[in-house]
């Protein structure tokens, strides 16, 4: 069974700019969620998504982040414009059900300079 | 606010010894505890925890559960040099149930 895909895996850019961010789940399962990890935190809940719906957006920059879920499968997040403190690692998680498992992709690695 | 505190931040031992990684949690709805084992990428899936004293187990990790105490802790026996990682904790609940994770121990496993 393939895992959670995210691309691309490294980015760098400068204040201000955009940058997208895309994570195909593993196929089936309805759930897909967007974290942040900054360093030396745990990751940090920014959307979920029950198919092609929001169920939990509160802990998003709405101001500068913005995500949608293409029919219910893949799925971007964006910001826009970046600032110093974007730099984290951008996780994509997938879950079949609601039980709390989630099976997360590899990671971007986002640098604002 | 849910909230999940996970001790210590960080260890160093040696190959071979015991460790006992800790996490309590105040989350509302509470549903489940997970761990999770993160080394230089994504989060890999340990154990999720529903019932209270219940231990699970694979291989020389294990982990329990106190509902009524609210923690839970992650037991490494014989540890070797590629457990070492930054072990995460996660309570899995709140309004949208969602996962709360802590900031994790970072487990240094010395040769």
């Amino acid at each position: 069974e393939a895992g959670v895909a995210q691309s691309p895996r490294y980015k760098i850019i400068e204040k201000r700019q955009s940058v997208a961010f895309w994570c195909n789940p593993i196929s089936g399962h309805a759930t897909l969620y967007w974290y942040q990890q900054i360093l030396g935190q745990g990751p940090k809940l920014l959307i979920q998504f029950q198919n092609n719906g929001v169920v939990d957006d509160s802990q998003l920059p709405k101001d500068r982040f913005s995500a949608e879920r293409l029919k219910g499968v893949d799925s971007t997040l964006k910001i826009q414009p970046a600032k110093l403190e974007d730099s984290a690692v951008y996780l994509c998680a997938s879950s079949p059900n609601r039980d709390g498992t989630q099976y997360f992709g590899p990671g971007t690695r986002l640098t604002v300079l | 606010e849910d909230k999940v505190v996970q001790s210590p931040l960080s260890l160093v031992v040696h190959e071979g010894d015991t460790v006992t990684l800790n996490c309590s949690y105040e989350v509302t709805n509470f549903r489940s505890l997970l761990w999770y084992k993160q080394e230089k990428k994504a989060p890999t899936f340990l154990f999720m925890l529903t019932s209270s004293g219940i231990e699970k187990k694979s291989g020389r990790l294990s982990s329990i559960l106190d509902k009524k105490e609210l923690f839970s802790i992650l037991n490494i026996t014989a540890t070797q040099t590629g457990d070492s990682a930054v072990y995460l904790c996660a309570a899995y609940g709140g309004s949208n149930y969602k996962l709360t994770f802590g900031k994790g121990t970072l487990l240094t496993v010395n040769p």
